[in-house]
């Protein structure tokens, strides 16, 4: 599976929209690109996930380049609630084995 | 209703001892997983069972066994605990649909295991 690149921390501020962006420069063809978030001390949350297409559904969405080499999570309109570890996995469409990297801590502030 | 649930949430216990955490899932889901996530954060697989069938064994020490008695259910079982096995391990599950980007997997809250 192909490796991800984030950034380590961002801040957003409350009712702006958060960008998470996500580098998989190494990508093959048919890799799924997946965000999860865990809340402190919470199991993973799924957000979203998509392979070419741009993806939207309750929680975010996610904009894959047209070369796949990277991404971006929108998180619409933060709220305090979205402080969480965010993570970018690529992934082949295999058995479920998700490989998580450090992620990106976001914090929302008031 | 509690759609992967774990027990104990906290375990606490000795060297050498053996134990073990139970997971359920009530989605009707075909697949399960064992994580683990160490005191760094960093989450790894180390178990997947597609219909009662171990599909995914990471380098994981034999001390290690899971056990899937049905579908909905799969146990980690710990022998000869160790210090280094301190962590939280969470459980997942999720729904087959190859073809569609199958790994919508849920999460149970995750068991805190300390070895002391």
């Amino acid at each position: 599976d192909a490796k991800t690149t984030q950034p380590t921390s961002m801040d957003c501020a409350e009712g702006r929209a958060a960008n998470l962006p996500c580098n998989h420069s190494t990508i093959s063809g048919n890799e799924y690109v997946y965000w999860y978030r865990q809340i402190h001390s919470q199991g993973p949350q799924y957000i979203i996930h998509g392979l070419k297409n741009n993806e939207t559904n309750e929680m975010a969405s996610l904009i894959i380049t047209e070369d796949r080499k990277s991404s971006t999570l929108i998180l619409p309109h933060a709220t305090l609630r979205d402080t969480a570890v965010y993570y970018c996995i690529a992934s082949t469409d295999s058995w479920g084995k998700l490989q998580f990297g450090a992620g990106t801590q976001v914090v929302v502030t008031p | 209703d509690t759609a992967v649930s774990q027990t104990p949430k906290y375990l606490v216990t000795q060297m050498g001892n053996d134990k073990s955490i139970k997971c359920e899932q009530n989605l009707g889901h075909d697949t399960m997983y064992w994580y683990k996530q160490d005191s760094k954060k960093f989450l790894k697989i180390m178990f997947s069972y597609n219909n009662k069938e171990l599909i995914i064994n990471e380098t994981v020490p034999n001390r290690f066994s899971p056990k899937s008695p049905d579908k909905a259910h799969l146990n980690l079982h710990i022998n000869s605990l160790e210090l280094g096995d301190s962590a939280v391990y969470f459980c997942a599950s999720s729904q087959d649909r190859p073809g569609l980007g199958l790994y919508e997997q849920y999460f149970g809250p995750g068991t805190r295991l300390t070895v002391t």
